[in-house]
């Protein structure tokens, strides 16, 4: 069964930095590119960040270009985010999700579960 | 990044047809024939139900339906069942500057 399963969400204050971890199974992660999809309270989808399959091209929304960094390490079979500065409309859910080829975002075809980002002080 | 515009709210009783608009530009919905749309039941993760405009993922029923035209993509559920009272987002691929945008999101709700 193809799985994803996020982690490393928590409330951190305003500033401060978190790394988000998506472990997956059931599938050849490194054939696959990935993305961020983050959602805040309340409030629709927004896409964050994505990655080709090895890792090598990288996207970023305008909202968070700068301040986050998607990686994922194949080995492991693990996609990252690396937020820093973060601010309180950072404050989401955070999926991570499994697009359909190595290098083309034209949609995601399985996601995880989420895990939830909270900035406040 | 502008969001794609879709209705706030749709309603229908059971066995009825809805249908949901997707509005975006040229630059995204009308550029591109990769328009996907997601279900999303409160609390839980989206699932896609719609792919490349019209197709369906192995599973997805086929009251299920997507098309376009011009700069607006839709969705329409047919023979409307309890289960399908959810959030809907559209969302398309925008060119490699762009990327991706999601729609506003629209609730079904089955009176």
């Amino acid at each position: 069964e193809v799985q994803l399963l996020e982690s490393g969400g928590a409330l951190v204050q305003p500033g401060g930095s978190l790394r988000l971890s998506c472990a997956a199974s059931g599938f050849s992660f490194s054939n696959h590119a990935m993305s961020w999809v983050r959602q805040a309270p309340g409030k629709g989808l927004e896409w964050v960040s994505a990655t080709h399959d090895s890792g090598a091209k990288r996207y970023y929304a305008d909202s968070v270009k700068g301040r986050f960094t998607i990686s994922r390490d194949n080995s492991k079979n693990t996609l990252y985010l690396q937020m820093n500065s973060l601010r309180a409309e950072d404050t989401a859910v955070y999926y991570c999700a499994k697009e359909p080829g190595p290098s083309q975002y034209f949609y995601m075809d399985v996601w995880g579960k989420g895990t939830t980002v909270t900035v406040s002080s | 990044q502008s969001a794609l515009t879709q209705p706030r709210s749709v309603s229908g009783s059971p066995g009825q047809s809805v249908t949901i608009s997707c509005t975006g530009t040229s630059s995204d919905v009308g550029g591109y024939n990769y328009v996907s749309w997601y279900q999303q039941h409160p609390g839980k993760a989206p699932k896609l139900i719609i792919y490349d405009v019209t197709k369906r993922p192995s599973g997805v029923p086929d009251r299920f339906s997507g098309s376009k035209s011009g700069n607006t993509a839709s969705l329409t559920i047919s023979g409307l069942q309890a289960d399908d009272e959810a959030d809907y987002y559209c969302c398309s691929f925008a060119g490699s500057y762009t990327f991706r945008a999601f729609g506003t999101g629209t609730m079904v709700t089955v009176l």
